[in-house]
């Protein structure tokens, strides 16, 4: 179970939006730690998709996008592409006794 | 270029040990904390370990604490996991990757560059 709750999967056809949740509590995303995207394409290493909330690094399509609010976080991805398909995980920090760097579980994006 | 390559993984019995390897390339190895991560098969990202760029601070996942060290060799630009007393739970892909600073607040952690992982199996 992680700390971290993000769907299982969601799908999306080429051309249109998805978002992607990442759930937490008061004591990582609502205490006010950074948010991190990656995205895991099999076979490949994973990549750094977003950091600190919204920024993206040099490389990454503006087609990402990332959003924080309260113990809540999304990944957004427009102008879905094929390429897309892939697994994404959010991380962040948590503060209480098992803390320290945590994922979300992880979500499978399909694009139909 | 960024580039890290893992190594060291393999089939291995319960209650022994193992060491991972990752060599880097095209940054600064000594300005920066190293990281390990593992993924289990079929599960999700778990974060195993960060030692900061001068070694002074290694941090800790629950379940590797007292069995794991996260080690450093910053004029080989390696960076090591002494893995003891392995547990099938412990089968994963084991990734190392770099943190954005120096790795001293583990709060701040994130990882903008990955090595393509090596499989380690605990299995009698």
């Amino acid at each position: 179970q992680s700390v971290l709750t993000q769907p299982p999967s969601v799908s999306g056809a080429p051309g249109r939006r998805v978002t992607i949740s990442c759930t937490g509590s008061s004591s990582n995303i609502g205490a006010g730690y950074d948010v991190h995207w990656y995205q895991l394409l099999p076979g490949t290493a994973p990549k750094l998709l977003i950091y600190g909330n919204n920024n993206r690094p040099l490389g990454v399509p503006d087609r990402f996008s990332g959003s924080k609010s309260g113990t809540s976080a999304s990944l957004a991805i427009t102008r879905l592409q094929a390429e897309d398909e892939a697994d994404y995980y959010c991380q962040s920090y948590d503060s209480s006794l098992s803390g320290y760097v945590i994922f979300g579980g992880g979500t499978k994006l399909t694009v139909l | 270029q960024v580039q890290l390559a893992e190594s060291g993984g393999g089939v291995v019995q319960p209650g022994r040990s193992l060491r991972l390897s990752c060599a880097v390339s095209g940054f600064t190895f000594g300005s920066y904390g190293m990281h390990w991560v593992r993924q289990a098969p079929g599960g999700g990202l778990e974060w195993v370990a960060l030692i900061s760029n001068d070694e002074t601070k290694k941090y800790y996942g629950d379940s590797v604490k007292g069995r794991f060290t996260i080690s450093r060799d910053n004029s080989k630009n390696t960076v090591f996991l002494q893995m003891n007393s392995l547990r099938p739970e412990d089968t994963a892909v084991y990734y190392c990757a770099k943190d954005r600073g120096w790795g001293i607040s583990v709060a701040a952690s994130y990882f903008n560059s990955w090595g393509q992982g090596t499989l380690v199996t605990v299995s009698s």
